[in-house]
């Protein structure tokens, strides 16, 4: 099975823009889930998707949105961005079921200047 | 809240000596507890899992076993290698929110030839 994808694996943006990432998760997992990983505030957990509605949260203001399509395919939007949003952001897939274990892809590296 | 604490890197061996690094968690219940490793310039690849009191996993020479009593869940390997250098966490995914992980903050691991 092909892993998790993620698009684009670098990206610069300037402050006040927006952006939209993309994960293609593994072929048959149903649940998408974006994590923030920065130096100071380690890997946080943004929110997870399932079947096409979150089911999930993390603390994270709402200029971080996202959403899945009916292929379990998934993108992430940040609005208005701030310098501090410059962070590695994981996708992972899982099957939604179980143990939830999950499966992390290369991971978007975002630059906001 | 659920937590993960890890010991502090960065931590450097030579080659074929003993690993240990110590991770205690804060949660309610019965979580799910898995070790990460991340690798430069990559994402995170689940290591190991383990999802009940007394369970050892097991990759690639390590080790960790679930320990309620001490709410602990420790990395060892016996002989490392100089390909063992990356980064690990430590993370719990709570019953109450499977598909939520909660990592720790890291252990850069050097291994000197």
């Amino acid at each position: 099975k092909a892993g998790v994808t993620q698009t684009p694996r670098y990206l610069i943006k300037t402050r006040g823009q927006q952006v939209t990432l993309s994960c293609s998760p593994i072929s048959g997992h149903r649940s998408v889930s974006w994590y923030q990983q920065t130096p100071g505030q380690g890997l946080q957990f943004l929110f997870e998707y399932f079947s096409e509605t979150q089911r999930n949260k993390g603390n994270f203001p709402g200029r971080f949105s996202g959403r899945q399509f009916s292929n379990s395919r998934s993108e992430m939007n940040v609005s208005t961005l701030e310098l501090g949003d410059s962070a590695l952001y994981l996708c992972a897939s899982s099957a939604g079921t179980g143990t939830y274990e999950q499966y992390f892809g290369p991971g978007t590296r975002l630059t906001v200047t | 809240g659920d937590s993960v604490t890890q010991m502090e890197g960065p931590v450097t061996l030579s080659e074929e000596a003993f690993l240990t690094i110590n991770c205690t968690y804060t949660a309610t219940g019965y979580p799910s507890l898995f070790w990460y490793v991340q690798y430069p310039g990559e994402g995170l690849q689940l290591l190991l899992k383990a999802t009940k009191a007394d369970d050892k996993g097991s990759n690639k020479g390590f080790e960790a076993t679930y320990r309620k009593e001490t709410t602990s869940f420790h990395l060892e390997k016996g002989s490392v290698q100089v390909s063992d250098s990356a980064v690990y966490f430590c993370a719990l995914s709570p019953r109450s929110s499977a598909s939520k992980i909660i990592f720790g903050s890291g252990t850069r691991l050097s291994i000197r030839p």
